[in-house]
């Protein structure tokens, strides 16, 4: 089964550039999507389409794809953007999958 | 505004059935797809499955870990969503979101739910 990759956990002081990996087999042809989950909260947008930013989403937020690997950033870190986030895409079936997510702690 | 509010979670038996619904509104609900994604206490995100647009046939797809246990229907008139859940297991203990992706719009899943807590228990 098609399988996306996160590192579990990235930690950043604020101000700092905090930068999200997303790996896949299938992200050179397809599309990555990133959600921001805070806490006992339901996942919010950030990126989709690899680098485009949702209306609200602060311009901090940046998104990019390479090969096989997607990466979501956050330039600058506050203290608010700590949260899990996670990417989405799909794969040559059309199976959607989510990423396992990542833990971002800004501190 | 745009808004989906799932309903129907609750305390079920291991084999046991429940059916959620995810109400929507601030939209033409008829032209999105609707996902459903659970969540599981402490873990990620799971697709659990989908049911797309009327323009698209109200094509299905479900995760393979739901499969023939979990149907996905909608019902265009009333703007809402169903998860038929048979055949339930202590590892669908979730809470499940509901939520859209509006047919030729790039943004997907720009909406969801605020979740409804499904626990399957003796």
């Amino acid at each position: 089964s098609y399988e996306l990759t996160q590192p579990p956990s990235v930690s950043v002081s604020p101000g700092q550039t905090a930068r999200i990996t997303c790996s896949g087999d299938a992200l050179p042809k397809k599309y990555a999507y990133w959600y921001q989950q805070k806490s006992d909260q339901a996942p919010v947008l950030v990126m989709y389409e690899d680098s485009k930013r949702p209306s609200g989403i602060p311009e901090r937020f940046s998104g990019s794809s390479s090969g096989t690997m997607a990466t979501l950033t956050i330039s600058g870190a506050q203290v608010e953007d700590e949260a899990d986030y996670y990417c989405y895409s799909t794969d040559s079936s059309g199976n959607p999958p989510f990423g396992g997510g990542t833990k971002l702690t800004v501190l | 505004e745009v808004q989906l509010v799932e309903s129907g979670g609750g305390l079920v038996q291991p084999g046991g059935s429940l059916k959620l619904s995810c109400a929507a509104s601030g939209f033409t609900f008829s032209d999105s797809a609707i996902h459903w994604v659970r969540q599981a206490s402490g873990k990620g995100l799971e697709w659990v499955g989908r049911i797309r647009s009327k323009p698209s046939g109200h094509a299905t797809a479900y995760a393979a870990s739901v499969k023939a246990r979990f149907t996905i229907s909608r019902d265009d008139s009333k703007n809402t969503a169903f998860l038929q859940m048979n055949g339930l297991k202590t590892e669908d203990t979730a809470v499940y979101y509901c939520t859209r992706h509006l047919l030729g719009d790039d943004r997907v899943f720009d909406y969801w739910g605020q979740g409804t807590l499904v626990t399957v228990s003796s």
